[in-house]
């Protein structure tokens, strides 16, 4: 199916532990995304990329790492899990790089006990 | 001074009626003030946006209206509809702003049958 998908779209994970979210995308989109959204804050940028091997600091990058390999995929680690990450996930895409115009996934809703 | 405040937090306006939802910045580098509208359990999706140069943009029931003096953006939804019960955010943008777009905090809208 066409569009951008994230997995899984719930996680459940404990302190101190590493998880992977994953974001696949169709389109051959150069740009990807990845924000958190929390109440009362919109979505924060935690990273960019702007193609394959090439990836940027958002405005709250610390405690996340990310990786682009191929120009579909834009996996989001969470090295060891705090419950202040606890939070839904958007991965999205965009074609020209301006985010307003990004495709977003469903979301992952992550939460760290 | 990146802040983007929106008002209200949460809105009920009869069917048939006109939503209105504001929003404030002070970056004055600001060039694009796109609106998005999310459903429980998506992404946000791209709803309207505008040009700093442009007082009033108009796509079917959805209107953007902007102050450049005053520095304020606003959406109106003429004839809402419960299908347009969502949350809606208010964002900005520059393109020194290295990808990333600025959030308002999103407004639940609710419109009573």
């Amino acid at each position: 199916d066409a569009g951008i998908t994230q997995s899984p779209r719930y996680k459940i994970t404990e302190t101190g532990r590493q998880v992977t979210l994953m974001c696949h995308q169709t389109w051959s989109h150069s740009y990807m995304f990845w924000y958190r959204q929390d109440l009362g804050h919109g979505l924060r940028l935690i990273y960019y990329s702007a193609a394959a091997d090439i990836t940027d600091k958002g405005e709250v990058p610390d405690g996340y790492v990310v990786s682009r390999s191929k120009t579909e995929n834009f996996p989001l680690t969470l090295e060891s899990a705090t419950r202040s990450q606890t939070s839904v996930y958007f991965c999205a895409s965009s074609e020209r790089g301006h985010p307003f115009g990004a495709f977003f996934g469903q979301g992952t809703r992550l939460t760290v006990v | 001074q990146q802040q983007v405040k929106q008002s209200p937090q949460s809105l009920i306006v009869q069917k048939g009626g006109i939503s209105i939802i504001n929003c404030a910045y002070e970056n004055t580098a600001f060039d694009y003030f796109p609106w998005y509208q999310q459903f429980p359990g998506k992404g946000p999706a791209l709803l309207i946006a505008i040009r700093p140069d442009v007082s009033e943009k108009k796509e079917g029931r959805f209107t953007i209206s902007f102050n450049k003096s005053a520095k304020q953006f606003s959406l109106h939804i003429m004839d809402s509809q419960p299908g347009d019960s969502a949350t809606y955010f208010c964002a900005a943008f520059t393109e020194d702003s290295n990808y990333q777009l600025i959030w308002g905090a999103g407004t639940k809208l609710i419109i009573k049958p």
